[in-house]
């Protein structure tokens, strides 16, 4: 089955640093990439869709200066976190769908930010 | 309102029973519908993905779909402790997959 490899799965950094999480599809290639980040006890809300070679879309609310996404292949996104603060602190969720457009969406499995 | 209400819980059962997780929605263009489990600290893994009306079996697990309500179900059979989890309902039409909040479930020894 599909699998979506996430790194770090934990990071903890200090305010005012820039943190990189790494997100790959394993066995199949993803043209689109979904980001994810999901607070405490609480569901997942949609940060940004990234496309393979292309800008990313962002939700309405999210900052795309602050939360930097790049897609540069079709195995690989990532999304960096500049100049965290403890706000930024949260779970991270990468996803990925294996085949066609409505097919389901399988998930990284998460990287915990702390900003201190 | 909310296009996706899932009850938060905790729901809590002995092993063994039958389980009934569900989610109602207000969009009927909603065609496609997820099942996701949560184990704390960890991304989700779909359970269950159906289309349209109708049950879909998979093991101890049940997915039902009732589109004239706008309602869906999870049924777990038999459910055993490591069952305990976080289970997100998810829906979508041709646009992003909305989640439901996620209902806590404790299966107990």
């Amino acid at each position: 089955g599909a699998v979506v490899s996430q790194h770090p799965s934990w990071v903890i950094c200090k305010s005012g640093t820039s943190v990189k999480i790494e997100c790959r599809s394993l066995d199949f290639q993803a043209t689109t990439m979904f980001w994810y980040r999901q607070f405490p006890k609480q569901s997942l809300m949609l940060m940004a869709t990234s496309n393979e070679g292309s800008k990313a879309t962002y939700e309405q609310g999210v900052e795309k200066d602050k939360f930097l996404i790049n897609h540069a292949s079709l195995t690989l996104s990532t999304l960096t976190v500049t100049s965290a603060h403890p706000e930024d602190s949260s779970f991270y969720i990468c996803s990925a769908r294996w085949t066609g457009g409505n097919s389901p969406l399988h998930f990284g499995n998460g990287t915990r930010l702390t900003v201190t | 309102q909310k296009e996706v209400e899932q009850d938060p819980g905790p729901l809590s059962v002995p092993e063994g029973a039958i389980v009934s997780l569900n989610c109602t929605y207000s969009n009927s263009a909603f065609q496609y519908f997820m099942w996701y489990r949560q184990y704390s600290r960890k991304g989700p893994e779909l359970l269950m993905y159906t289309y349209s009306s109708g049950n879909k079996e998979d093991g101890r697990f049940t997915a039902q779909v009732d589109k004239s309500s706008k309602y869906i179900s999870l049924f777990i059979r038999d459910s055993q402790p490591s069952d305990s989890a976080t289970y997100l309902c998810a829906m979508k039409d041709t646009g992003k997959l909305i989640f439901g909040q996620g209902t806590t479930l404790q299966v107990k020894p």
